[in-house]
């Protein structure tokens, strides 16, 4: 059973517009969630997290969105830019557990 | 500050046989774990090491072992090889204390099983 899932495979957004990544889960024993953004034959890079106990983080162009309720969370990337073009995964930590658990990943496409 | 090594980057092997992996976490890192990418199960956790002791392990069979060193370098283990291994083993590395829980991968290793 997928306990992350990303029902996006693939979303293409035009440069400087805002690209929206989304995630569920169903296990609410997670207590810590992670953005990683992949190129081709590299390791996931670490884009941004938050903790259950809050509903949104921001870093710079980058910010996450959490609702415990609906046990969704979202990743914004405003404004996009080209060099965001990659596969986003979404994560998600269980309580007192360091094994993340990840969603299928959606491939982002910034067109010029 | 150096990213997390691994090596070798890829690998090619035949059915049967067996293979080490081997993963530097970034200095001063105690923890490292080790996934699997595969293009049909995604990501996969496969086991967490810290000081030396597992503390967390995956849904994999015991074909897949691993171990880390006393300077925090690990390395992973697969026997008797299947087809089915063929994939992107990633190495993450995460300090120790500190209010975050990020992971930080290396590169991979790419290994082949014909």
């Amino acid at each position: 059973d997928q306990q992350v899932k990303q029902n996006s495979p693939s979303l293409s957004v035009q440069e400087g517009r805002i690209s929206i990544l989304n995630c569920d889960y169903t296990n609410s024993m997670f207590d810590y969630f992670l953005w990683y953004k992949k190129y081709p034959a590299e390791g996931p890079t670490f884009l941004i997290s938050i903790s259950s106990i809050k509903d949104k983080n921001e870093d710079g162009r980058f910010t996450v969105f959490l609702n415990k309720s609906a046990k969704h969370l979202s990743l914004h990337i405003v404004p996009s830019q080209p060099g965001d073009s990659a596969v986003y995964f979404c994560a998600a930590l269980p309580q007192g557990a360091q094994k993340l658990v990840f969603g299928q990943g959606t491939r982002l496409t910034i067109n010029p | 500050k150096a990213g997390v090594t691994q090596t070798p980057r890829y690998l090619i092997k035949t059915r049967g046989q067996q293979v080490t992996l081997s993963c530097s976490p970034i200095s001063g890192h105690r923890s490292v774990s080790w996934y699997q990418q595969t293009p049909g199960q995604g990501l996969q956790f496969l086991f967490e090491y810290f000081s030396e002791t597992q503390r967390n392990k995956g849904n994999f069979p015991g074909r897949f072992s691993g171990r880390q060193f006393s300077n925090s370098r690990s390395e992973m283990n697969v026997s008797t090889l299947e087809l089915g291994d063929s994939a992107l083993y990633l190495c993450a590395s995460r300090p120790t204390g500190g209010a975050g829980n990020e992971q930080f991968f290396g590169p991979g290793t790419r290994l082949t099983v014909l």
